[in-house]
């Protein structure tokens, strides 16, 4: 069974630093882009990035530039999203999802992980 | 960035009745050298994460049932739940995957029982 299984939820300080995971199975992991979507609460869906796990060649977008960091690890299947310093602003259920076609960006999401829920407050 | 817009934001339908709700990008999403437009729907219920039910903007994904369908092309887009179940409760959202990262939604359209 393809699947994307991630980390659990996590609640922190602003300022803290957290990475979470999605790792992947039943599918070769190092050949289809991976993303980061986020849900704030009560609101829509807002890609964050995408990265080949095969060399990890990343994109952002434009909001999440420099906000953020997406890497992988592809000896474990595992991609992860990073913050280095959280704002009570960051606090959402954050979802990985695969693209469907092998190699290319220009896909959709159609593997999705359960989502992880970050709370960020003092 | 290409914008994305649907409507209406929430709908209620009968039992058994038609739902349709319409998305729209505010660029095409039609890539003329293959002829396909860059556009999927997904519904999310609550609790869950999003599940893709089309891509190519018609093409039904496997498993999901063919009271299901997209139609559209170039900026304007519709995703119509022909009879309506209690299990097509959800929020729709559409997303173009055109320009790269892949890609903005919609707002979301909720849809209910009425």
């Amino acid at each position: 069974e393809v699947q994307l299984v991630q980390s659990g939820a996590e609640v922190k300080k602003p300022g803290e630093s957290l990475k979470i995971s999605c790792k992947g199975s039943g599918y070769n992991f190092t050949n289809f882009w991976l993303g980061w979507v986020r849900q704030m609460p009560g609101k829509g869906l807002e890609c964050m990035g995408i990265i080949y796990p095969g060399d990890s060649d990343t994109r952002y977008s434009p909001s999440f530039q420099g906000q953020v960091t997406i890497s992988a690890d592809e000896s474990i299947s595992t991609a992860y999203l990073q913050w280095s310093s959280l704002r009570a602003s960051d606090t959402a259920m954050y979802y990985c999802a695969r693209l469907r076609l092998t190699t290319v960006t220009r896909a959709a999401f159609d593997i999705w992980g359960q989502g992880t829920m970050i709370t960020v407050s003092s | 960035d290409i914008v994305m817009t649907q409507s209406p934001d929430s709908l209620a339908v009968s039992l058994g009745e038609r739902a349709t709700i319409n998305c729209k990008s505010s660029q095409s999403v039609l890539y003329r050298s293959n002829n396909k437009n860059y556009l999927a729907w997904y519904q999310q219920k609550p609790g869950q994460p999003p599940k893709m039910i089309i891509y190519w903007a018609s093409t039904r994904e496997s498993g999901v049932p063919d009271r299901f369908s997209g139609s559209g092309s170039g900026t304007d887009f519709t995703l119509t739940i022909s009879s309506l179940q209690a299990e097509d409760v959800a929020v729709y959202y559409c997303q173009q995957y055109y320009s790269t990262p892949p890609g903005t939604f919609g707002q979301g359209t909720k849809v209910e029982i009425k």
